[in-house]
């Protein structure tokens, strides 16, 4: 079964923290890719990065980063030095593609950055 | 810049009317998606589409259909509104090939009183 599971529900940080959202996914598939999408109060899904499963390199772009893990079917997500501007819920998605290219979504972390 | 819009940000209907919901995509993507989403359930698709005039039902296709004929344009329908599909409604599209990335609209937060 295809599966996303982001246990944190919601994270509260002071400005500046660093803080790391997990996902943590199930498949059976050897070619799957990822996905983490920003929700900001405004509603529109915004998407921030996409990996296969066959590139393991973690990525780095500003103060996002992101940790792939297949060992442990993991895909966590970095915010260096949070600003407020940050706070949003977060959604982490699988591929699937068996069923015409269709997204799996976690239940999302609502986080919350603090001034 | 990819452009998803939706017809309506907001919108207040009563049980049993029949409610059109409407997409629009600027980037002549194949695919196209319909969403809702609640609190604690996360996203989940209701039907899409994979090109002009084709739909597939996704996890919860119960009380909608959905209307693709062209292909910017894919219509979400709800034949007799009822209180439960009170919602928000996020549209999604994307090109066919394999793993490629979904770009949403801003949403239309339905009411159905």
């Amino acid at each position: 079964a295809q599966k996303v599971t982001q246990a944190q529900t919601e994270i509260s940080v002071v400005e500046k923290e660093d803080v790391t959202l997990d996902c943590v996914y199930e498949t059976r598939d050897t070619t799957y890719y990822l996905f983490w999408y920003k929700q900001p109060p405004s509603g529109e899904l915004v998407f921030l990065i996409r990996r296969n499963s066959f590139d393991e390199q973690n990525e780095i772009s500003g103060r996002y980063s992101w940790n792939f893990q297949k060992s442990t079917s993991s895909f966590n997500f970095t915010i260096t030095a949070s600003q407020v501007v940050d706070s949003a819920v977060y959604f982490c998605a699988l591929y699937f593609y068996n069923q015409g290219g269709k997204l799996i979504f976690g239940q999302g972390t609502e986080l919350s950055v603090k001034p | 810049d990819v452009k998803v819009t939706q017809s309506s940000r907001y919108l207040v209907k009563r049980t049993g009317e029949k409610v059109f919901l409407e997409c629009v995509q600027d980037m002549d993507h194949e695919n196209m998606f319909w969403y809702r989403q609640d609190p604690g359930l996360g996203l989940r698709l209701i039907y899409f589409s994979y090109d002009v005039k084709m739909k597939e039902k996704g996890d919860i296709p119960e009380g909608y259909s959905v209307s693709r004929e062209k292909k910017e344009r894919f219509s979400l329908i709800l034949e007799s509104a009822s209180t439960n599909q009170t919602s928000m409604y996020l549209c999604a599209s994307g090109y066919r090939g394999l793993g490629d990335t979904q770009y949403f609209g801003p949403g239309t937060r339905l009411t159905v009183l």
